[in-house]
């Protein structure tokens, strides 16, 4: 079973804070990869791509390192807003099923 | 507006009385999917459908049918419900499962069945 791993925290920060996220896939044949959010008991919501030339969106950046099989996410600036479930996940084979991992909940604190 | 509609967004059922969850989407999405959330275990998929009449297993289909007979509509079947399916259901959708070109794709998911089985 291919898998995808991610710390499952809790991370505990300030506002203001940066904080980082990484997460490991097993399959070096995965092609696509996404970050998605998931507030307490509501549906994931996609957040952003993954590409490996590295991608940013506002106070979130995005890294994909093929060669060490795993993914990242920073967010610079952290919000109270920020707090939730992050989700990696991952596409092993065009036209197949996305995998997820399990979560990284990240708790913002004023 | 683009939507993943589930119903019902709660339920609460006996064991053995047969169910079904419904999802609709309205974006003329190919692929279609079941998963299932439970505290620890993460999303796990249950069923998936990559286009009408085109549905397969996912990683925990026991207990479960469903059917694809129209584009928009998935529905989750529960036959004989039992206490272990008791659990968070999402359906999502999507153009195509993404490959090489079409990296910006993922899922768009529905608010979520949340079921219970006593």
């Amino acid at each position: 079973r291919k898998e995808v791993e991610q710390d499952p925290g809790p991370f505990n920060v300030p506002e203001g804070a940066t904080v980082a996220f990484n997460c490991t896939y097993s399959n070096s044949a995965s092609q696509s990869f996404f970050w998605y959010r998931q507030d307490c008991r509501k549906e994931p919501k996609l957040l952003m791509s993954v590409y490996s030339s590295g991608n940013e969106d506002g106070r979130f950046t995005a890294q994909l390192n093929r060669a060490s099989q795993y993914i990242s996410l920073l967010i610079r600036d952290s919000k109270l807003s920020d707090s939730a479930t992050y989700l990696c996940v991952v596409n092993e084979v065009a036209g197949t099923a996305l995998i997820f991992g399990k979560g990284t909940t990240l708790s913002v604190s004023s | 507006e683009a939507q993943v509609t589930q119903n019902p967004r709660y339920l609460i059922t006996v064991t053995g009385k047969k169910l079904t969850v419904t999802c609709s989407q309205n974006m003329n999405h190919e692929y279609m999917s079941w998963y299932r959330q439970d505290p620890g275990l993460g999303l796990r998929q249950i069923y998936y459908s990559m286009n009408v009449e085109v549905t397969d297993k996912g990683d925990v289909p026991e207990g479960y049918k469903v059917s694809r007979k129209e584009k928009r509509n998935f529905p989750l079947i529960l036959e004989s419900p039992s206490p272990n399916q008791t659990s968070l259901y999402f359906c999502a959708s999507s153009f195509k499962i993404p490959d090489l070109g079409h990296l910006n794709y993922g899922y768009t998911f529905g608010s979520g069945t949340r079921l219970t089985v006593v």
